[in-house]
């Protein structure tokens, strides 16, 4: 247990439908992360809030949306998703530090499979 | 930008033996370099890092290894157990963005056959 709770742990949805993403973190930290996990690939850097401030927005389609109202809380919404989208969804925090060297907890991650 | 290259992508190895997993950078300026174990159905999880300023760190049976100059580190698993099967992901933080974002290498499956 890393103290960084996702739900839910699977989601299936159709490429029109709504959803959530959830990610809290119970550690006291100030930053947070979203990540993309496919098959063969590394893990994809998607958002960064530091502070609820997003920072990093590594080119992610519209289709995402993050939100973060808190430091202990994060979502990603997603809508009209694609089936390419399929893949686990990892939110992560850490304290916060500048300037590099920031050790980062993960969550359990969100399997999602959009049909 | 930072990239970082992880070999081997698969690695069997039997109950007792050691398991070397090598990882290469490409950012200069890059000064933490953290190894993630994950396990099937979790996240991932550290399980041990090191920062530019020491060469090499332990923790019981897994070491790490930076050569800073040469630009690769290196992750160490002794007296290796059935329940070290996981995939391993090597990582260097990267100094683009606010606050020094990490960069994945591929990862590596190991077995350990009892």
């Amino acid at each position: 247990e890393t103290g960084v709770t996702q739900t839910p742990r699977h989601l299936v949805m159709g490429m029109t439908n709504k959803k959530s993403l959830k990610c809290e973190q119970h550690l006291g930290h100030n930053a947070m992360y979203w990540y993309k996990q496919s098959a063969k690939k590394p893990l994809e850097l998607m958002f960064v809030y530091n502070f609820k401030e997003q920072t990093e927005n590594n080119s992610v389609p519209s289709r995402f949306s993050p939100e973060c109202p808190n430091s202990s809380h994060l979502f990603l919404h997603l809508h009209t998703l694609q089936p390419e989208d399929s893949a686990l969804y990892l939110c992560a925090s850490s304290q916060g530090q500048r300037g590099g060297g920031d050790t980062q907890y993960f969550g359990p991650g969100t399997r999602l499979t959009v049909l | 930008g930072e990239n970082v290259e992880q070999h081997p992508s698969t690695l069997s190895v039997q109950e007792g033996d050691s398991a070397v997993i090598k990882c290469t950078y490409s950012d200069s300026a890059s000064n933490y370099f953290p190894w993630y174990k994950q396990e099937l159905g979790k996240g991932p999880q550290l399980i041990i890092d090191i920062r530019s300023n020491v060469g090499e760190k332990k923790d019981q049976r897994i070491a790490v290894t930076l050569n800073k100059t040469a630009k690769h580190f290196s992750l160490h698993i002794t007296e290796t157990q059935p329940e070290d099967s996981a995939v391993y992901f090597c990582a260097a933080s990267s100094h683009g963005g606010s606050q020094g974002n990490l960069i994945f290498g591929k990862g590596t499956k190991l077995s350990v056959k009892p």
